[in-house]
């Protein structure tokens, strides 16, 4: 039972233009959201993160916002550029389980081309 | 610090053959996740661990599939016997508790496991 899903498998953007990677989650306890980005051949690195009191957090080119009513968060990339071609992993916590888990999306593989 | 470690990085091996795949956290680092990563399920948690303690495995697949953290510089991850859908890229993650708030998980690089 996926409680973060992510729907587009492929996203596929000219660079210079923007990328939106979108994200969707059913478990209203989640209060912190992530993105990871992952490069072939490697573990999944942090990229940009917000937390539920907030709807937007803003990291250079990297912009996440939340929509809690709709329980859907996006990620923003602007401009994309070459190097940001990865799959990108949205996860969501709920920080105020014993737990303390990571719930992970399936990913979207961005390509950005020239 | 040389981040999390995994090994083997690579690993091919026969249907029904024991494997075990090696961890070494981040020194100081108290929480170690182990993930798999499939295209069908994306990455998806197996089993954490809390100062060497398991605290949920309910991501484990099946009895086949056992982990252990004998101390807070190892951990094993052993699948016996091995069937080729277990065919994964498998992460090993760790992170430095911090209360109430969320602590980055730092990935290591991946065992990619091929079971024929």
């Amino acid at each position: 039972d996926q409680q973060v899903k992510q729907n587009s498998p492929s996203l596929s953007v000219q660079e210079g233009r923007i990328s939106i990677l979108n994200c969707d989650y059913t478990n209203s306890m989640f209060d912190y959201f992530l993105w990871y980005k992952k490069y072939p051949a490697e573990g999944p690195t942090f990229l940009i993160s917000i937390s539920s009191i907030k709807d937007k957090n803003e990291d250079g080119r990297f912009t996440v916002f939340l929509n809690k009513s709709a329980k859907h968060l996006s990620l923003h990339i602007v401009p994309s550029q070459p190097g940001d071609s990865a799959v990108y992993f949205c996860a969501a916590i709920d920080r105020g389980s014993t737990l303390g888990r990571l719930y992970f999306g399936r990913g979207t593989q961005l390509t950005v081309w020239p | 610090d040389a981040g999390v470690i995994q090994s083997p990085r690579h690993e091919v091996t026969e249907m029904g053959q024991e494997v075990t795949l090696r961890c070494k956290p981040i020194s100081g680092h108290d929480y170690l996740f182990w993930y798999r990563q499939t295209m069908m399920r994306g990455l998806e948690l197996l089993i954490y661990f809390n100062n060497n303690v398991p605290i949920d495995d309910s991501g484990m697949p099946e009895d086949r599939f056992s982990a252990k953290m004998p101390n807070a510089s190892f951990s094993t991850l052993k699948i016996q016997p091995s069937e080729p859908r277990d065919s994964a890229v498998y992460f090993c993650a760790s992170s430095l508790s911090g209360g109430s708030s969320y602590n980055e998980q730092f990935f290591g690089p991946g065992t990619r496991l091929t079971v024929l």
